[in-house]
């Protein structure tokens, strides 16, 4: 069945920081692909997504592309803010579900 | 766009109790919805999902006679989570989606259930 593997966190960045969470994914077929935030006590909310190979999905200063040779979904953004503090998601879209990484959080600090 | 509500954002009660959630699409017609779980620092765990007007799929390992799904309408599917104790306390969230793909699926804000 389909899978996910996201990078452990926590990550820790000062602002301005430039920020990469690794993501790779195993599935039948060409999943769509998804990247959720989630801030403290809140439920979760689209980021970015990207449905084909080689599409970039982009949001906030936040980018990942769809790298079919290598499986992989990587979110980057250039400059981190303290309001990125939250956990993020990689979702790899399976026979209509989202498979969820484990959840990478990221703390920015001033 | 893409709304979804979910009612109550807390609970408390105590053990035996059954806690009903409603989750609500409000600006649009949600033909799938989705139940999750979430535990202290970890990921989601699907429970069910739930297409209107047909009885709740539920994922191996999930109790259906324990956590009753509802999905009546377009735009309110409801868990109620039938004579609680503690260990059912947990983050539950929900989510919607236009149609049977789930793509893509927008969330409710979660609710905490805390049985004591």
């Amino acid at each position: 069945g389909n899978s996910v593997t996201q990078m452990e966190g926590p990550v820790t960045l000062s602002e301005e920081a430039f920020l990469t969470i690794n993501c790779t994914y195993t599935a039948t077929g060409y999943p769509s692909l998804f990247w959720y935030v989630q801030y403290p006590g809140e439920g979760l909310q689209l980021l970015l997504k990207a449905t084909k190979a080689d599409d970039k999905g982009s949001n906030k200063g936040f980018e990942a592309t769809y790298r079919k040779e290598t499986t992989s979904f990587h979110l980057e953004k250039g400059s981190v803010q303290v309001s990125d503090s939250a956990v993020y998601f990689c979702a790899p879209s399976g026979y209509n579900k989202l498979i969820f990484g484990a959840g990478t959080r990221l703390a920015v600090h001033p | 766009g893409a709304v979804v509500s979910q009612h109550p954002s807390r609970v408390i009660c105590k053990s035996g109790t059954s806690v009903k959630i409603e989750c609500r699409s409000l600006d649009f017609q949600a033909t799938t919805m989705f139940w999750y779980r979430q535990f202290p620092k970890q990921s989601l765990m699907l429970m069910a999902t739930s297409n209107e007007g047909s009885k709740a799929t539920y994922e191996q390992g999930v109790e259906k006679d324990k956590f009753l799904i509802n999905h009546a309408s377009l735009t309110l599917s409801t868990l109620t989570v039938t004579s609680a104790h503690p260990e059912d306390s947990s983050f539950y969230i929900c989510s919607a989606s236009r149609d049977r793909t789930a793509q893509p699926q927008h969330f409710g804000d979660g609710t905490r259930l805390s049985i004591l």
